[in-house]
C-alpha cells in the first residue's frame, strides 16, 4: 500500500530534550516536506527536499532541522523543544519537483512540550 | 504578502443544501491552485489541482473553480460524509523560491 508513515503518532515531552520525529514514504517520491498545523493558521511548511541532500527552509524553520540521506525517509529534528512547538506536524510527499500534481500526507505526530 | 483566506471558518449545512467554499489569495506568480480534504485525527487527502483561470474540476458531488483572484469549491447535494475540513493552498514561485500556503480551511458539517 502507498503511504506515507510518521512515527511516533503522540510525543509528550519536556522543554529542550531533542527529539526526532521519523517520516518514510514508499511510493519512491523525490519530493518531501514537513509542516505544522496550529488552530485558526493552517498549515505552515517547515523544511522541503526536492531530492537527497537537498533540502531548504519554508515558512517557520527557526528551531527544526531536517535531513535527507535517502529517498525514503525525511526525520524532522528538534534539538531543543520549546512549548511553542507544540503542534501538530504532518509529514509529505509528492512525485514531482517542481509541481505538486499531487501531496500525500502523514498521519500526523502530535507533539506537546511542556 | 503572499496570502491564502478562506471563507466561511465553519459551515452547517442540511443534507441536500448546496452551497460554496471560497478560497481568496493574494499571491505573485501563481503556479497552482490546490484543495484538500482532512477529516479529524488525520492529514490532509488531496482533491483537485486548477492551474488556470477559468479551469473547473470535477469529483462526485464536488466541482472546483478558479479565477485570477479566488477558487470556490461547490458542493451539491452534500451528504453527512462529506462533513470535514476543506483546505485550499496556493502554489507559487516567490523571491527565487517555490512556496506552498495553505489556508485556515473550512470547516464543513452536514446533518441530515
Amino acid at each position: 500500500e502507498a503511504q506515507v508513515t510518521q512515527n511516533p503518532r503522540y510525543l509528550i515531552t519536556v522543554t529542550g530534550k531533542k527529539l526526532t520525529v521519523t517520516c518514510s514514504q514508499n511510493m519512491n517520491h523525490e519530493y518531501m516536506s514537513w509542516y505544522r498545523q496550529d488552530p485558526g493558521l493552517g498549515l505552515r511548511q517547515i523544511y522541503y527536499s526536492m531530492n537527497v541532500e537537498v533540502t531548504d527552509k519554508g515558512d517557520v524553520p527557526e528551531g527544526y532541522k531536517v535531513s535527507r540521506k535517502e529517498k525514503r525517509n525525511f526525520p524532522l529534528i528538534l534539538e531543543s523543544p520549546s512549548p511553542n512547538q507544540t503542534s501538530l506536524y504532518f509529514c509529505a510527499s509528492s512525485p514531482y519537483n517542481w509541481d505538486y500534481y499531487e501531496q500525500y500526507f502523514g498521519p500526523g505526530t502530535r507533539l506537546t512540550v511542556t | 504578502e503572499d496570502q491564502v483566506t478562506q471563507s466561511p471558518e465553519a459551515l452547517r449545512l442540511q443534507e441536500g443544501e448546496s452551497s460554496s467554499l471560497n478560497c481568496s489569495y493574494t499571491v505573485s506568480g501563481l503556479r497552482g491552485l490546490f484543495w484538500y480534504r482532512q477529516d479529524p485525527g488525520k492529514g490532509p487527502e488531496f482533491l483537485f489541482t486548477l492551474y488556470s483561470a477559468g479551469e473547473e474540476k470535477e469529483k462526485e458531488r464536488l466541482k472546483a473553480t478558479l479565477t485570477k483572484k479566488e477558487s470556490f469549491l461547490h458542493i451539491t447535494a452534500p451528504k453527512p460524509e462529506d462533513s470535514a475540513t476543506y483546505l485550499c493552498a496556493a502554489f507559487m514561485f516567490s523571491g527565487g523560491y517555490n512556496k506552498l500556503i495553505f489556508g485556515a480551511g473550512t470547516r464543513l458539517a452536514v446533518h441530515p
